[in-house]
């Protein structure tokens, strides 16, 4: 157990909705990531926040989002969403940029 | 042009039969070099860190080593347990902030 915590797990919803991902941190961990896996695809780095302000943006969609909030935890809000998007959506959390980095086990997201 | 390469893409080695994977990284910017290990469907699982060239960590039958240019992570006499994606991420400065970028993997079959 890393101590990071995804929730939902499992995700099904339809195209054109709104989804929010949660993820709480390690205790102590200021520094938020949020990823993206395809199928048979590496990590796509999506967003970082170091307590509380975001320090670092990816190949994020302008249809996603994220925050994160003074108690650390952070949600990633996925809208008007497409086939495509379907993925696992990791959040990893660390002490801060340069010190080792602990997930959690993922949002597992079908869009039908 | 990424910035964290591996090699191969898939290994395929008989228990017992010891093998390295490869990490090359962008030097300029890195200031960490991270392994993990991945299951199917899971998040990742971090393995090692390390700084410097020259430095090296041990984990049962895992050794990471660091030089100026690559990284490798050495299996010796793997299990089929040892069976999984291995990750290799260089942490990277710039504008005030540190990006965690991710090779493609190395996936790693161990046949009985």
């Amino acid at each position: 157990d890393s101590g990071v915590t995804q929730t939902p797990k499992h995700l099904i919803t339809a195209t054109g909705q709104r989804v929010t991902l949660r993820c709480s941190p390690r205790s102590g961990d200021l520094s938020v990531y949020w990823y993206q896996q395809s199928l048979d695809q590496g990590l796509q780095f999506l967003i970082q926040y170091y307590n509380g302000e975001e320090r670092a943006k990816g190949n994020i969609l302008e249809r996603f989002s994220a925050q994160q909030f003074p108690d650390l935890h952070s949600e990633l809000n996925l809208s008007s969403l497409e086939l495509g998007d379907s993925a696992l959506y990791f959040c990893a959390s660390s002490v801060w940029g340069n010190t080792e980095a602990f997930f959690g086990q993922g949002t597992r997201l079908t869009v039908v | 042009e990424d910035q964290v390469t591996q090699s191969p893409e898939a290994l395929r080695l008989q228990e017992g039969e010891s093998s390295s994977l490869n990490c090359s990284y962008t030097v300029s910017g890195l200031r960490g070099l991270f392994w993990y290990r991945q299951d199917p469907g899971k998040g990742p699982e971090f393995l090692f860190t390390l700084y410097s060239a020259g430095e090296e960590k041990e984990k049962e039958r895992l050794k990471a080593t660091l030089t100026k240019k690559e990284s490798f992570l050495h299996i010796t006499a793997p299990k089929p347990e040892d069976s999984a994606t291995y990750l290799c991420a260089g942490v990277y400065s710039g504008a005030g902030s540190y990006q965690l970028t991710f090779g493609k993997g190395t996936k790693l079959s161990v046949i009985p």
